[in-house]
């Protein structure tokens, strides 16, 4: 089956820096990444997704980029806030109704 | 884009007891709804796969007898946790995806705390 690792499980930053979070995947089949956002006791919120067929996709201050042929995918947040801290899940499924297999998450801090 | 509620948002039990959280897709039709278990500061856990009309497809390591999943409408997905002990103390979230949208979402969550 898919198996996704997550890096770095924690990342503090200062307000207004980049944060990068990266993952791997290991099921060459996989073609749909989404990143979900989750804070503190809620739910998690899709924040960005991607196909394979695309090797970046950018909506406003996040970013994700693609490498198939690594099988890696990162999230980019640029100026960030201490609105973004929250856990941040990558996650890959063959796409359609395939079950989704999320990273460990990554606990995301921003510092004002 | 697409609701799930998920209710009640907390439970707290005795230990023996029988827990059942709800699961609803307000505004599409979920063919298939995912029930995930969370411990703190950890990932989300596949605990089963729940099918509309049919048996859900449990994951691994997860006792079915234990966890009860019902999938009666295209709407409605139920767990129920039987016989609720300490250890089944954790937060339950389930999801669904619009047919057609492999976008999943999620419902609010369920803490359960048994006692």
């Amino acid at each position: 089956g898919e198996n996704v690792e997550q890096h770095p499980s924690t990342l503090s930053v200062q307000e207004g820096d980049s944060a990068v979070i990266k993952c791997t995947y290991s099921d060459s089949a996989s073609n749909y990444f989404p990143w979900y956002k989750q804070e503190l006791g809620k739910r998690p919120q899709l924040i960005i997704d991607i196909r394979s067929n695309v090797g970046e996709k950018k909506d406003q201050r996040i970013a994700v980029t693609l490498n198939k042929t690594a099988k890696h995918f990162s999230l980019h947040i640029t100026e960030t806030q201490p609105e973004d801290s929250a856990v941040y899940f990558c996650a890959a499924s063959e796409g359609g109704y395939s079950t989704l297999t999320f990273g460990k998450g990554t606990m995301l801090l921003v510092s004002p | 884009g697409a609701v799930v509620s998920q209710h009640p948002s907390w439970v707290i039990c005795k230990s023996g007891t029988s827990v059942k959280i709800e699961c609803r897709s307000l505004d599409f039709q979920a063919t298939t709804m995912f029930w995930y278990r969370q411990f703190p500061k950890q990932s989300l856990m596949l605990m089963a796969t729940s099918n509309e009309g049919s048996k859900a497809t449990y994951e691994q390591g997860v006792e079915k007898d234990k966890f009860l999943i019902n999938h009666a409408s295209l709407t409605l997905s139920t767990l129920t946790v039987t016989s609720a002990h300490p250890e089944d103390s954790s937060f339950y979230i389930c999801s669904a995806t619009p047919a057609g949208n492999e976008k999943l979402f999620f419902g609010s969550g369920t803490q359960l705390s048994v006692l």
